[in-house]
């Protein structure tokens, strides 16, 4: 089974800190995505990587940073949180470029600015 | 700009009842299409996908969804609904090289 993991359920940070999420997939998959999900707004994609030090921008990219050092990790940087950042993370990670392959996701990070 | 629209923000039903949930997207090029499911507390988890070929899709736990090119509709369908069903579920449409455009979800309660 694929699995994908979220360095944490819960965070709560202050404005201004910087914030790292942290995402691990363990079945050698080139394609790495990080979104946010809100009420009422599904899921929109902030950011993604097709491959190691690679990244492009999704639909809300703004206040948003990403790395990809290694092929099993992708990490979403908010270089300064705002009260607007809080919202439900999910990581998600699938096995090339193909049309047909599905996204396997994390359990999702749930973050809190104050 | 590509777009996925599900009419129903909440769906109420009782178990043993039909359920249809309605998915519009809006992209004129060769369109793949997903149905995820998200179970309360869980990850979110594909229900089935529309490739080609076939336009009416079966997927897991008995759901099925209809790919209706000239309504550019996408409809998730289950004959008769259990209160495990209750959760919330996405379309999402593929507009290419994996990026996946969502709808903002339809949440089901099944009650007993």
């Amino acid at each position: 089974d694929v699995k994908v993991t979220q360095s944490s359920r819960y965070l709560v940070k202050r404005t201004g800190e910087k914030v790292f999420l942290e995402c691990v997939q363990d079945m050698d998959h080139e394609n790495m995505f990080w979104y946010r999900q809100d009420p009422g707004l599904g899921l929109r994609l902030i950011y993604f990587s097709y491959d190691v030090k690679m990244k492009e921008k999704g639909d809300i990219p703004e206040g948003y940073s990403v790395s990809r050092e290694k092929k099993e990790r992708f990490s979403l940087i908010l270089e300064s949180a705002s009260t607007n950042q809080t919202s439900m993370y999910l990581c998600a990670s699938s096995r090339d470029r193909s049309l047909f392959n599905e996204q396997f996701f994390g359990p999702g990070t749930r973050l809190t600015v104050l | 700009a590509q777009s996925v629209s599900q009419h129903n923000h909440h769906v109420i039903l009782s178990e043993a009842a039909s359920l249809e949930l309605g998915c519009n997207y809006s992209y004129g090029g060769t369109v793949n299409l997903f149905w995820y499911v998200q179970y309360p507390g869980q990850h979110l988890q594909l229900l089935l996908k529309y490739f080609s070929g076939d336009p009416l899709v079966k997927g897991i736990k008995g759901f099925e969804a209809e790919f209706i090119k000239s309504k550019f509709s996408f409809n998730l369908r289950k004959p008769s609904v259990q209160w495990s069903d209750t959760a919330e579920y996405f379309c999402a449409v593929n507009t290419g090289f994996q990026k996946l455009v969502f709808g903002t979800g339809t949440r089901l309660l099944v009650s007993p």
